[in-house]
């Protein structure tokens, strides 16, 4: 299994809340993703890092963002969580451009 | 909007018999992807096809790409009840910059 561990696994928060969800990787991969899933959605990119320091938006960035002070961690942040955020999300590694991808297992958020 | 859409959505079938899922997709790509997710886990990578090939093998797997109908058939032959989770398609798009969008996915179901 890659290394890859996200955390929480498990969240439930309110509306209006701040949250940060960890992708933690140890196999030193160039690229990290956050994606959501949703049903009747499928999986949806809303940021990714090229390197440290380096993010760029994905389809469905609008209320998020994120930070990658140093290759292992991608960090995803909800300034102030909606309903709308309710979502399984999913962290994903590859180390070169025309790889695939190796998922974490996931990060279930509940925004009541 | 999603760049790759599987068809059918659900697909229920008998152990031993094979399974065809398949993906179209709207714009140019790099490669092609196919990922199975067991419920409640994170995605697994099955097969990546580049768009100069036509058809790639892996164990029970046999995936097809067709360029010209922008489109790529996900064969499982003989399954079994542990094939029993949902398969996404996944599109790197050239000029994408490294970004997978994937599919809704398609539910399979093998009964025993």
């Amino acid at each position: 299994d890659a290394g890859i561990t996200q955390s929480p696994r498990h969240k439930v928060t309110e509306t209006g809340t701040p949250v940060t969800l960890r992708c933690h990787q140890t196999e030193n991969h160039r690229y990290m993703y956050w994606y959501r899933q949703d049903p009747g959605h499928g999986l949806r990119l809303i940021h990714y890092s090229y390197g440290v320091k380096d993010t760029d938006k994905g389809e469905v960035s609008d209320g998020y963002s994120v930070s990658r002070s140093k290759t292992e961690d991608f960090l995803l942040t909800l300034e102030s969580a909606t309903s709308s955020q309710t979502s399984v999300y999913f962290c994903a590694i590859k180390d070169r451009g025309a790889g695939e991808l190796f998922f974490g297992e996931g990060s279930r958020l509940t925004v009541l | 909007s999603q760049q790759g859409e599987e068809d059918p959505q659900a697909l229920s079938i008998q152990e031993g018999e094979n399974a065809t899922m398949n993906c179209s997709y709207k714009t140019s790509i790099n490669n092609l992807q196919w990922y199975r997710q067991n419920s409640g886990r994170g995605l697994v990578h099955l097969i990546l096809i580049r768009s100069n090939e036509r058809e790639k093998h892996s164990g029970r797997l046999r995936v097809t790409l067709d360029t010209s109908k922008k489109s790529s058939s996900l064969l499982i032959t003989a399954s079994r009840a542990a094939d029993t989770a949902s398969y996404f398609c996944a599109t790197d798009a050239e000029g994408s910059g490294s970004r997978l969008t994937f599919g809704e996915g398609t539910q399979l179901t093998v009964n025993p």
